[in-house]
């Protein structure tokens, strides 16, 4: 039961240009999200996220959206830049607290190109 | 340390044997977890210390796999009687309980053979 789903396990961007990752989510008791972004051969890497109490978070060149009505959330990258390039995973809590477990997607593999 | 420390980085081993995965988190950080990621997967949960006790330990696969975490820092991933299908890179990661989002270690690559 694969309660965060990443359906684009690739994605591949021009330098300069915008990077759209998505997630879906199917449990509604899902109350904050995060990316995170990973190098080969190194953990995830914390990067952004949002409360289901707020529809946009930005830092930077990064801006997370969420839509709870279809549970869908999107991490946006502008302008996108080789160094971007990596592993990122949406994930989800419950709880109410920045406590306890986090689901993971599957992770889309972001590929930018100079 | 300044970030969370996995030992070893990688560890073959043979099926039907015992192995231990040490995670050394960042001091002062109260919350320990382990995750275990498989090729092509997300991080999956395995279980959660809030100190010295497991908060929630409902991702452990069976009873063949046991975490502790005595003085509620360094903690230990134990698997028993291990099979080809506990191959796997071992995620642990630590927070202060503050902040969203932990921080996690390299991992400790798993292969049983």
């Amino acid at each position: 039961d694969q309660q965060v789903k990443q359906n684009s396990p690739s994605l591949s961007v021009q330098e300069g240009r915008i990077s759209i990752l998505n997630c879906d989510y199917t449990n509604s008791m899902f109350d904050y999200f995060l990316w995170y972004k990973k190098y080969p051969a190194e953990g995830p890497t914390f990067l952004i996220s949002i409360s289901s109490i707020k529809d946009k978070n930005e830092d930077g060149r990064f801006t997370v959206f969420l839509n709870k009505s279809a549970k869908h959330l999107s991490l946006h990258i502008v302008p996108s830049q080789p160094g971007d390039s990596a592993v990122y995973f949406c994930a989800a809590q419950a709880g109410g607290t920045s406590y306890g477990k986090l689901t993971f997607g599957q992770g889309t593999i972001l590929t930018v190109h100079p | 340390g300044a970030g969370v420390s996995q030992t070893p980085s990688n560890k073959v081993t043979e099926k039907g044997k015992y192995v231990e995965l040490r995670c050394d988190p960042i001091s002062g950080h109260t919350a320990l977890y382990w995750y275990r990621q498989s090729l092509g997967q997300g991080p999956e949960f395995l279980i959660y210390f809030q100190g010295t006790g497991a908060a929630d330990d409902s991702g452990l696969p069976n009873d063949r796999f046991f975490a502790v975490r005595p003085e509620g820092s360094v903690s230990t991933l134990k698997i028993q009687r291990t099979e080809r299908g506990d191959s796997a890179v071992y995620l642990c990661a630590s927070s202060d309980g503050i902040n969203y989002g932990y921080t996690f270690g390299s991992g400790t690559r798993l292969t049983v053979v």
